[in-house]
């Protein structure tokens, strides 16, 4: 069975600082994918980024930046100087490789963002 | 891209009446598409695994004859909720693989659905 931990439910922060979400999971397959997605208030989720467990390399996009961590099983997000637009719900996600029934995702619970102005 | 709609947006219905919730892909075949549902301050939770041309697969807990999918086209899913009652009440989503991109699932915007 896969498992998708989220710790923190929610965070504050105030604009401009960086934040870090947190992402562990569980899963018997030696290959998956990794997911990050936004879900602003208006509810239509919003692809972040994409990992397959072949490659560990940390990937950053503008303020954007995912350390994946296999020896723990974490595939952490990090917004740097947050703004006010960053707020939002944050859902880390899990997937087999398969095309069709292994692409069912698995959500964490979600980490609720808010950045203060 | 790859363009995943849903109709209705949102929706209010009495209780004991069904409702149609339509997923789309408008610029790509999907022989697969989920359906979740996802209730305030929740998760996504998977409800069904929709194959274009062959029955649903209903995760568990998940009655089938209250949430009837069908998936007759390759461009076309849809989730009839039978005799809703307000329990039914929540958000849902679906999303479509675009097989020429293996992994990659694409959202629709969602339904809100209200049972008074």
């Amino acid at each position: 069975a896969q498992k998708v931990t989220q710790a923190q439910t929610e965070i504050s922060v105030v604009e401009k600082e960086d934040v870090t979400l947190d992402c562990v999971y569980e899963t018997r397959d030696t290959t998956y994918y990794l997911f990050w997605y936004k879900q602003p208030p208006s509810g239509e989720l919003v692809f972040l980024i994409r990992r397959n467990s072949f490659d560990e390399q940390n990937e950053i996009s503008g303020r954007y930046s995912w350390n994946f961590q296999k020896s723990t099983s974490s595939f952490n997000f990090t917004i740097t100087a947050s703004q006010v637009v960053d707020s939002a719900v944050y859902f880390c996600a899990l997937s087999g490789l398969q095309e069709t029934s292994g692409s069912r995702l698995t959500f964490g619970e979600g980490t609720q963002l808010t950045v203060n102005p | 891209g790859a363009v995943v709609s849903q109709h209705p947006s949102w929706v209010i219905c009495k209780s004991g009446t069904s409702v149609k919730i339509e997923c789309r892909s408008l610029d790509f075949q999907a022989t697969t598409m989920f359906w979740y549902r996802q209730f305030p301050k929740q998760s996504l939770m998977l409800m069904a695994t929709s194959n274009e041309g062959s029955k649903a697969t209903y995760e568990q807990g998940v009655e089938k004859d209250k949430f009837l999918i069908n998936h007759a086209s390759l461009t076309l899913s849809t989730l009839t909720v039978t005799s809703a009652h307000p329990e039914d009440s929540s958000f849902y989503i679906c999303s479509a693989i675009k097989l020429t991109r293996m992994g990659a699932q694409y959202f629709g915007p969602g339904t809100r659905l209200l049972v008074l």
